[in-house]
């Protein structure tokens, strides 16, 4: 059972376009959604994260949209560039007893020249 | 300050042994935890930790042991490897929320 469904798998987007990347989940008592970035050979990294008191929260080039009633976050890159080929993940997490993170499943984006 | 390091980077293990992920931490964060990464399926939670002593099951527990002794070292046993638990073995710990990871163990069972 997949708490937290992500899409596309895959993602190709050239160079200065937008990424968007979408998931939606099904327990309502998640109240803390971060997205991760992982290159090859590494461990996941924070990128992002937002709480559902908010329906927007950007960093530099990248935000995450929520829409609670929907059940529904995404994440933009905004002029996306090489270096932003990445696998990225979405997660969710309640709050409790190590506040565990539930993972989509991931999207591997390709950004091209 | 390391963050979170694992050991080995790589492992090959035949069917029926045994061993041992190592894990550390210099964050001194009471949150621990293990994954395991599979193509198609993300991160799925082994065993976590909230304090030293104090360890609870995850998603997909079985097979793995875990213990914690110090703040700092969270190690994952595989106590008769099979071919199903080839994987990728990421360790992470937590402070507010906010998840470190290390960069992975990959295990292939043969």
């Amino acid at each position: 059972q997949q708490q937290v469904k992500q899409s596309p798998q895959s993602l190709i987007v050239q160079k200065g376009g937008i990424s968007i990347i979408n998931c939606a989940y099904e327990n309502t008592a998640f109240d803390y959604f971060p997205w991760y970035q992982q290159f090859p050979g590494k461990g996941p990294a924070l990128l992002i994260a937002i709480r559902p008191d908010v329906s927007e929260k950007k960093e530099g080039r990248f935000t995450i949209s929520f829409n609670k009633s929907a059940k529904q976050f995404s994440l933009h890159i905004m002029d996306s560039q090489p270096g932003d080929s990445a696998t990225y993940f979405c997660a969710a997490s309640v709050r409790g007893p190590a506040s565990k993170l539930t993972f989509g499943t991931g999207t591997r984006l390709q950004v091209t020249l | 300050n390391a963050g979170v390091t694992q050991t080995p980077k790589f492992q090959v293990l035949k069917t029926g042994q045994s061993m041992t992920l190592q894990c550390a931490q210099d964050m001194n964060h009471e949150y621990m935890s293990w994954y395991r990464q599979d193509p198609g399926m993300g991160l799925r939670l082994i065993h976590y930790s909230v304090g030293a002593g104090i360890t609870d099951q995850g998603e997909v527990p079985n097979g793995y042991n875990v213990s914690r002794s110090t703040t700092e070292d969270f190690p994952l046993r595989l106590l008769s490897a099979a071919p199903s638990q080839t994987s990728v073995y990421f360790c992470a710990s937590s402070y507010q929320r906010q998840w470190t990871f290390g960069s992975g163990t990959r295990l292939t069972v043969v």
